[in-house]
C-alpha cells in the first residue's frame, strides 16, 4: 500500500521559505509516476502547486512558478517542496500526493494522498 | 486557467436520498475530471477519474458522467459515511479544482 507522509516546520517566519518534505513508503519513487503537492487554505478549496517526475522533470501552477522549487530524492525515496517570501496567504494545509498513470501516460489526479500538514505564516 | 465551478455549494440531504452535483468547466476538456471527496481533518480521496471511472475500492452508489464542459456526479443512495465536501479537478490542463460542495445532514 502507497503511504505519504509530509513533515516540515508548521511554522514559517514572513518572507522567508516554507520547506517540506514528503516520505514515501510502499512504492519507489524510481519506479516512475509524478508527485505533486497540493495546498488548502483553512476552510477553502483545494490547490495544485507543482508535480515532480523521478527523473527530476517539475512543472508548476503558473501562479506560483516564480516562487516554487520541486526537488526529489530518491535515494531516501522523498520529495520536498520549497516555496520562498511566503505571506499570511501562503497559509494552508499541505498535501503530497501521487499522480496517477494510465496505461503509461501521466495522468494529473492524485490517488494517493499524505494526511497533510498546516503551515502558518506569521511572525 | 481552466476555471471550474460547483453547484450548489452547499445542501441538506437525508440517508437514503439520491443526490446529484453538477460541475462546469470554463472550457472543453473532453473527459479529464476526476472527483474527490474529502472529509473534516482528512485528506481527499479520489472517488472517479476520467469522467465516470470509479477508483478501485469506490462504492457503486457513487457515479459520474458528462464531458466537454458539463459534469455530474450522483450518489445513488446517500449513506451516513457520504456526508462530506464533494470537489471536481480537471487535468485537462495544469490541474485546476472547483470549490466544492459541502454536503450535511438535514
Amino acid at each position: 500500500q502507497v503511504q505519504l507522509q509530509e513533515s516540515g516546520p508548521g511554522l514559517v517566519k514572513p518572507s522567508e521559505t516554507l520547506s517540506l518534505t514528503c516520505a514515501v513508503s510502499g512504492y519507489s519513487i524510481s519506479s516512475g509516476y509524478y508527485w505533486g503537492w497540493i495546498r488548502q487554505p483553512p476552510g477553502k478549496g483545494l490547490e495544485w502547486i507543482g508535480s515532480i517526475y523521478h527523473s527530476g522533470s517539475t512543472y508548476y501552477n503558473p501562479s506560483l512558478k516564480s516562487r516554487v522549487t520541486i526537488s526529489v530524492d530518491t535515494s531516501k525515496n522523498q520529495f520536498s517542496l520549497k516555496l520562498s517570501s511566503v505571506t499570511a496567504a501562503d497559509t494552508a494545509v499541505y498535501y503530497c500526493a501521487r499522480g496517477a498513470m494510465v496505461r503509461g501516460v501521466k495522468r494529473d489526479y492524485f490517488d494517493y494522498w499524505g494526511q497533510g500538514t498546516l503551515v502558518t505564516v506569521s511572525s | 486557467a481552466i476555471r471550474m465551478t460547483q453547484s450548489p455549494s452547499s445542501f441538506s440531504a437525508s440517508t437514503g436520498d439520491r443526490v446529484t452535483i453538477t460541475c462546469r468547466a470554463s472550457q472543453g476538456i473532453s473527459s479529464y475530471l476526476a472527483w474527490y471527496q474529502q472529509k473534516p481533518g482528512k485528506a481527499p480521496k479520489l472517488l472517479i477519474y476520467a469522467a465516470s471511472t470509479l477508483q478501485s475500492g469506490v462504492p457503486s452508489r457513487f457515479s459520474g458522467s458528462g464531458s466537454g464542459t458539463d459534469f455530474t456526479l450522483t450518489i445513488s443512495c446517500l449513506q451516513s459515511e457520504d456526508f462530506a465536501t464533494y470537489y471536481c479537478q480537471q487535468y485537462y490542463s495544469y490541474p485546476t479544482f472547483g470549490p466544492g460542495t459541502k454536503v450535511d445532514i438535514k
